[in-house]
């Protein structure tokens, strides 16, 4: 069975500061890996998905990496504000069916 | 187009009532699925369809029936609600092709609570 852990559970920065958040995965036969953002109270809102034949997608200011090998994706968050503010979390599809195993994600705060 | 949309976005019910959350999509997506979201649990799969007339389970279907008679509705229904199912329900959708396709989308939620 797929888990998916993301580590740290919370972290908080000055506002400026370059970070980097993480996602492990214990099975490397994946499809796809999707990051999503949710404030408090919302839903989801994807922000990058990785396929598995790729190694990376930017949007913006947002980096997403995947290196199935190591089980792990990382996003990067150059020049944080504010308003990124939010619970971040990755998601994994094994097969092209609509349906991804997730990580608890981590919740970010950006303080001015 | 309206992406996701879920009804209601707040219920309460008492033990033993059943009821049905709503989900619509208007992006034509093949793929629709329900997973729930508690604290310390992060967001579980319901069930989940890859086509109009197919259903299947994921990791917590007890308690839940589904069915999809068109592409743009998957309704969920809670059969007899017990204070355990008290969660945040999204309904999430995605298109049968591969690469960027596959992106998933996600309805706004639906906070139930079961006294």
């Amino acid at each position: 069975k797929q888990e998916v852990t993301q580590i740290p559970a919370a972290l908080s920065v000055p506002e400026g500061e370059n970070l980097v958040l993480n996602c492990s995965f214990t099975d490397s036969a994946i499809y796809n890996l999707q990051w999503f953002r949710q404030d408090p109270g919302k839903g989801l809102t994807s922000l990058l998905l990785i396929q598995s034949s790729q190694r990376e997608q930017t949007s913006g200011r947002l980096n997403a990496s995947l290196d199935k090998s190591s089980g792990r994706s990382t996003l990067y968050i150059a020049a944080s504000q504010p308003g990124d503010s939010a619970t971040y979390l990755c998601a994994l599809e094994r097969t092209n069916a609509g349906k991804s195993t997730f990580g608890d994600g981590t919740t970010l705060t950006v303080k001015p | 187009n309206a992406g996701v949309t879920q009804t209601p976005k707040f219920q309460v019910l008492k033990t033993g009532q059943s009821m049905t959350l709503q989900c619509a999509q208007d992006m034509n997506h093949e793929y629709m699925s329900w997973y729930r979201q508690d604290p310390g649990m992060g967001l579980r799969l319901i069930h989940y369809s890859v086509g109009a007339g197919i259903t299947d389970q994921g990791e917590v279907p007890n308690g839940y029936n589904v069915s999809r008679s068109t592409t743009e509705d998957f309704p969920l229904r809670l059969l007899s609600a017990a204070p355990s199912q008290t969660s945040v329900y999204f309904c999430a959708s995605s298109a049968l092709g591969g690469g960027s396709y596959n992106e998933q989308f996600f309805g706004p939620g639906t906070r139930l609570t079961v006294l």
